[in-house]
């Protein structure tokens, strides 16, 4: 079985530019979640998405944004690009009907 | 608001021998899950044990243990016979089910990280 499936596997840009990240779920999977990883910032959570809608955000500007496709997977977009933003972003998956909402993690963006 | 505490910024240990990480969380929650997760240098976030609050039984996977008390809010992870594959950021993580409500639900909320080194 597939795990969570992310792309690009790493990117550069400038500041100013736009960049969407993609995200596939495991499969049977509802809930796709976004996560931050700057350099000395630990994970800071992004957006939750369950069923089509985002159900939680983070607290991150609304340049940061993202949706959920009809097969569950996900898009992360964040518009003018600044220097902070440089992170590993990594994407990860669950289900409510694994007990426990166990998340699983892709491997990320950087 | 939850928060999750790794006091150890880092570890080491000598390969086959036995290391505890710890965790310390605060919550006013009575049922939630923990877990554990690994980071090697490849920088996937593995699951190393999940943990949930109402059970009273410490979670085992392999090598891999948990210490968890309740009352305390404390949640230590313990590897035996270290490995040097077992070289990472670990991190301790709590989570409300997806169905509890508020604005915390359905995400994970990390601690800082302990970098584990497995010496030879």
């Amino acid at each position: 079985e597939a795990g969570v499936t992310q792309s690009p596997t790493h990117l550069i840009k400038t500041r100013g530019q736009q960049v969407t990240l993609r995200c596939s779920p495991i499969s049977g999977h509802t809930s796709v979640y976004w996560y931050q990883q700057a350099l000395g910032l630990g994970l800071q959570f992004l957006l939750w998405y369950d069923e089509g809608e985002e159900r939680n955000r983070g607290n991150f500007p609304p340049r940061f944004s993202g949706r959920q496709f009809p097969n569950y997977s996900s898009e992360l977009n964040v518009n003018a690009l600044e220097l902070e933003d440089s992170a590993l972003y990594l994407c990860a998956s669950s289900s409510d009907r694994i007990p426990g909402n166990t998340i699983f993690f892709g491997d990320g963006s950087w | 608001a939850q928060t999750v505490t790794q006091s150890q910024p880092e570890m080491s240990v000598q390969e086959a021998e036995t290391v505890t990480l710890s965790c310390t969380y605060d919550t006013s929650e009575n049922n939630y899950y923990l877990f554990w997760y690994k980071q090697p240098p490849s920088r996937q976030m593995i699951l190393v044990i999940r943990q949930e609050a109402y059970k009273q039984q410490n979670a085992t996977e392999n090598r891999f243990s948990v210490n968890f008390q309740k009352a305390a809010k404390s949640f230590s992870l313990k590897i035996s016979d270290s490995q040097l594959g077992d070289t990472a950021m670990y991190f301790c993580a709590f989570m409300k089910p997806s169905n509890a409500g508020g604005t915390s639900y359905g995400k994970l909320t990390f601690g800082q990280g302990t970098i584990l080194t497995v010496h030879p």
